[in-house]
């Protein structure tokens, strides 16, 4: 099946650093990736649509200006957690979908990213 | 908007013994997923159950789905120890690619 990376797996950082997120799809192009965040035994909240070549959609509540997403190629995606706090420490997953498997997103291993 | 729901449940059960989860969600669907997720990794992806069907079979899983009532069943048959993972079911709407997440349900399947 098709596989999604996800770079760097866990991540810790100071308050006020930004943190970059790396999303791949590694034997598909996807032009269309998504971005999840967790929370601990919570469930997984749609952030943002990453679209190859234009701006990301985000969801209601998320801050564009802190959650930077660029998708520059079509097996690459991008989150940046800009000016990070404490409060942003959570489970990042990105998500891939596969033009040629209709409907089915595949899942990156995550990030556990943890601001001190 | 999160769609899919289901009651966030922590199901504990015997080895051998059968796993069954629901799913709750509110508005007209393409198609309904599941998942399974291990602690602390990513999410894998068990079946897709499209709002035409009502059954469907995947090895040990069985999903069922209810568009009347707006629900689906997950049904993990002779469970294994493996099994112990968290559950989510995550809906999918015509015309977009964005899924919607329930809470998950936790099973422990004790050896």
């Amino acid at each position: 099946g098709a596989v999604v990376s996800q770079h760097p797996s866990w991540v810790i950082c100071k308050s006020g650093t930004s943190v970059k997120i790396e999303c791949r799809s590694l034997d598909f192009q996807a032009t269309t990736m998504f971005w999840y965040r967790q929370f601990p035994k919570q469930s997984l909240m749609l952030m943002a649509t990453s679209n190859e070549g234009s701006k990301a959609t985000y969801e209601q509540g998320v801050e564009k200006d802190k959650f930077l997403i660029n998708h520059a190629s079509l097996t690459l995606s991008t989150l940046t957690v800009t000016s990070a706090h404490p409060e942003d420490s959570s489970f990042y997953i990105c998500s891939a979908r596969d033009p040629a498997q209709n409907y089915e997103q595949y899942f990156g291993p995550g990030t556990r990213l943890t601001v001190t | 908007s999160q769609q899919g729901e289901e009651d966030p449940q922590a199901l504990s059960i015997q080895e051998g013994e059968n796993a069954t989860m629901n799913c709750s969600y509110k508005t007209s669907i393409n198609n309904l997923q599941w998942y399974r997720q291990n602690s602390g990794r990513g999410l894998v992806h068990l079946i897709l159950i499209r709002s035409n069907e009502r059954e469907k079979h995947s090895g040990r899983l069985r999903v069922t789905l209810d568009t009347s009532k707006k629900s689906s069943s997950l049904l993990i048959t002779a469970s294994r120890a493996a099994d112990t993972a968290s559950y989510f079911c995550a809906t999918a709407f015509y015309g977009n690619n964005r899924l919607a997440f329930g809470k998950g349900n936790q099973v422990v399947v004790i050896p």
